[in-house]
């Protein structure tokens, strides 16, 4: 069974500094890796998705990496502002289903 | 189109009552999945169609769920004798049919069940 584990559990940054959100998965047999934005009590918003065979994917001021072979995904997001807080979810694709972690909460204070 | 809509989008019940959800997917997006999200845990995968074929079941859909999708479009999970334990999030998701690889799922606003 795919465990997917994701660290810090929450971070709070000022302002301006750059976030970097780490995910660890235990079967390396994945097709992709989707990285998800949820804010409180809403739905989850597609922010990047990554191919099993791709290294890293950019949208905007952020940036994905993969490693499959050691299980680990980052997320990171440039010159954060207090819109970006949230809670940010990974999802390791096996098959066509997902399997997430708990997410890291994020708050960017002004 | 304006994406992956559910209805309700929130849902109070007595314990013991049944109750159904609705998900409309986008369009010409023949997968749609359901997930349920407790607090402060992420999405759990349910179940999952391609078009009006039910393919996969997690052992969390005990007999008391039941999903449909009629002529491959909108969805419908069903909870019957509801429990406590039901309550929590269900998020329903679709893709276009693309491979495993680039398989990126769209979610809804989901339906929030509280059952008192």
């Amino acid at each position: 069974k795919q465990e997917v584990t994701q660290i810090p559990a929450a971070l709070s940054v000022p302002e301006g500094e750059n976030l970097v959100l780490n995910c660890s998965f235990t079967d390396s047999a994945i097709y992709n890796l989707q990285w998800f934005r949820q804010d409180p009590g809403k739905g989850l918003t597609s922010l990047l998705l990554i191919q099993s065979s791709q290294r890293e994917q950019t949208s905007g001021r952020l940036n994905a990496s993969l490693d499959k072979s050691s299980g680990r995904s980052t997320l990171y997001i440039a010159a954060s502002q207090p819109g970006d807080s949230a809670t940010y979810l990974c999802a390791v694709g096996n098959d066509y289903k997902l399997s997430f972690g708990a997410g890291t909460t994020v708050t960017v204070r002004a | 189109d304006t994406g992956v809509s559910q209805n309700p989008r929130h849902k109070i019940t007595k314990r013991g009552q049944n109750v159904t959800f609705r998900c409309d997917p986008i369009s010409e997006h023949n997968r749609l999945y359901w997930y349920r999200q407790t607090l402060g845990q992420g999405p759990e995968f349910l179940t999952y169609f391609q078009n009006e074929a039910q393919l996969e079941k997690s052992r969390l859909l005990s007999d008391r769920f039941s999903a449909e999708r009629p002529k491959g479009s909108f969805s419908t999970l069903e909870i019957q004798r509801t429990e406590q334990g039901d309550s929590a999030m269900y998020l329903c998701a679709s893709s276009p049919t693309l491979d495993r690889g680039y398989n990126e799922q769209f979610f809804g606003p989901g339906t929030r069940l509280t059952v008192l």
